[in-house]
Parts: structure tokens; C-alpha cells; sequence
């Protein structure tokens, strides 16, 4: 089975600039989030879907990113203009999403990280 | 959710066991106990999850104290593959929560070396 393909695995940016970052989950899975991750800190959820719809933004800067996931598969997303504190690791994560599973673990991709600079 | 407390890092030996622990004082009825790791340039990876009774699987056991209150992830024989970030997470089961309790809280976790 295939995992969580992200892409591009490294992006170097100068701040101000925009860049976007490309998610594809686990074929079946309905649930999608993606997580940053700042040098020598724990992944931070910034937004989780299910399906095509938001779940919880609450955590997403949304002066400066956005995300989408128009058909409910794949997932982008963006950051304009950047700024030297969005230099982190941004991971993508997708689960089953189904109400009755205990588990339901996520699957995370390998990431992207970002320099800004 | 409950708020988790780990050790920042710890060196084991190869071959040895690998006892990890978790205190998590203020965890609910409804919280169970998940483990995930990192290895480095990865992402987090599950290992495990529990509520009261303790756990085993391929990778790991879970044992979790009778009044839930702190629990330890054990590496029955630690290789060097194991080296990675433990963290520790408890949360309420998306079973029990929809589909935004599957929202997993990370904290520092510990940072676990394994020797030869």
C-alpha cells in the first residue's frame, strides 16, 4: 500500500515570497491534516479536513496561508507572503476518518521543509 | 486533552529493553494513551495506544498504571533503527469525539539513543 506522498521535499524561498506544498494521502482516506513543525518542537496541526470539508482551522494563520482539498483526495498548501518563522518541516497526515474506529491512527508523509531566508 | 510530561532524551543499549515513561496525572475516563515516533527526516510514525489495560504489538508494550495516571512504552530488544523522537499523547478516542477528536497534540517528546 502506498503512503502519504508530499511534495516538493525541499523549498527555499526569500521572505515575501509565496510557495505552496502538495499533499496526495493513503488512497481511501477521509481525513487529511497537515501539521508544521519548527526545529526541535513536536508537529503543530494547522488545518484537518474530512473529505472536502474544514474540520478545525483554528491553529492556521489565515492572514497568510490556505489550504484546500477540492475533490477530497489531494491537498494543497500555501503561504504568502512568507516570513522567516514559517521556516519549519510541514507535514501532511491522513487517516481513515471513520467515526467507529478506535484506532484510527494517522499516516504522515515524510514532509517538506521549508527555509525561508 | 490531558497534558503529557516526558523525559527530554535517554541513551539505551543494543539488544536491551527500552523502557520509555509518560505521566499524564490529569487524564479522563474517555482518554487513551498513544505512542508515535519520529525518526529523523520522517514523519511521526504509531507505534501503539491503550486505555487501561496494557498493550503489546510487533513493535512494542504498553503498560499503563492502574490509576491511568503514567504509563511506559517498552522496546523489548532496542536496535539501533530505534533511535528516534517517543512521543507520548493522550487523547480522547475519535470513536468516542467525531472526527475532530482525531486531532493529535504533540508535545517535546523524548529523544531516545540507542548504543551499540
Amino acid at each position: 500500500e502506498a503512503g502519504v506522498a508530499q511534495s516538493p521535499r525541499y523549498k527555499i524561498i526569500e521572505k515575501r515570497q509565496s510557495v505552496a506544498f502538495w499533499c496526495n494521502p493513503i488512497s481511501g482516506h477521509a481525513t487529511l491534516y497537515w501539521y508544521q513543525q519548527i526545529l526541535g518542537q513536536g508537529p503543530k496541526l494547522l488545518i484537518q479536513f474530512q473529505n472536502n470539508g474544514v474540520v478545525d482551522d483554528s491553529q492556521l494563520p489565515k492572514d497568510r496561508f490556505s489550504a484546500e482539498r477540492l475533490k477530497g483526495v489531494d491537498s494543497t498548501l500555501k503561504i504568502q507572503p512568507a516570513k522567516l518563522e514559517d521556516s519549519a518541516v510541514y507535514l501532511c497526515a491522513s487517516s481513515l476518518g471513520l467515526a467507529g474506529s478506535e484506532g484510527n491512527e494517522q499516516f504522515f508523509g515524510p514532509g517538506t521543509r521549508l527555509t525561508v531566508l | 486533552d490531558a497534558k503529557t510530561t516526558q523525559p527530554p532524551s535517554m541513551d539505551c543499549a543494543e539488544g536491551r529493553a527500552a523502557n520509555l515513561p509518560c505521566n499524564h496525572s490529569t487524564i479522563s475516563g474517555n482518554e487513551y494513551v498513544y505512542w508515535y515516533r519520529q525518526i529523523h527526516s520522517q514523519g511521526p510514525q504509531y507505534i501503539i495506544h491503550g486505555l487501561k489495560n496494557n498493550e503489546t504489538n510487533e513493535m512494542a508494550s504498553l503498560i499503563i498504571t492502574e490509576d491511568r495516571k503514567s504509563s511506559t512504552l517498552i522496546l523489548p530488544h532496542a536496535t539501533l533503527r530505534d533511535t528516534a523522537v517517543y512521543y507520548c499523547i493522550v487523547r480522547v478516542a475519535p470513536h468516542l469525539s467525531q472526527a475532530a477528536g482525531n486531532k493529535l497534540t504533540f508535545g517535546g517528546g523524548t529523544r531516545v539513543l540507542v548504543k551499540p
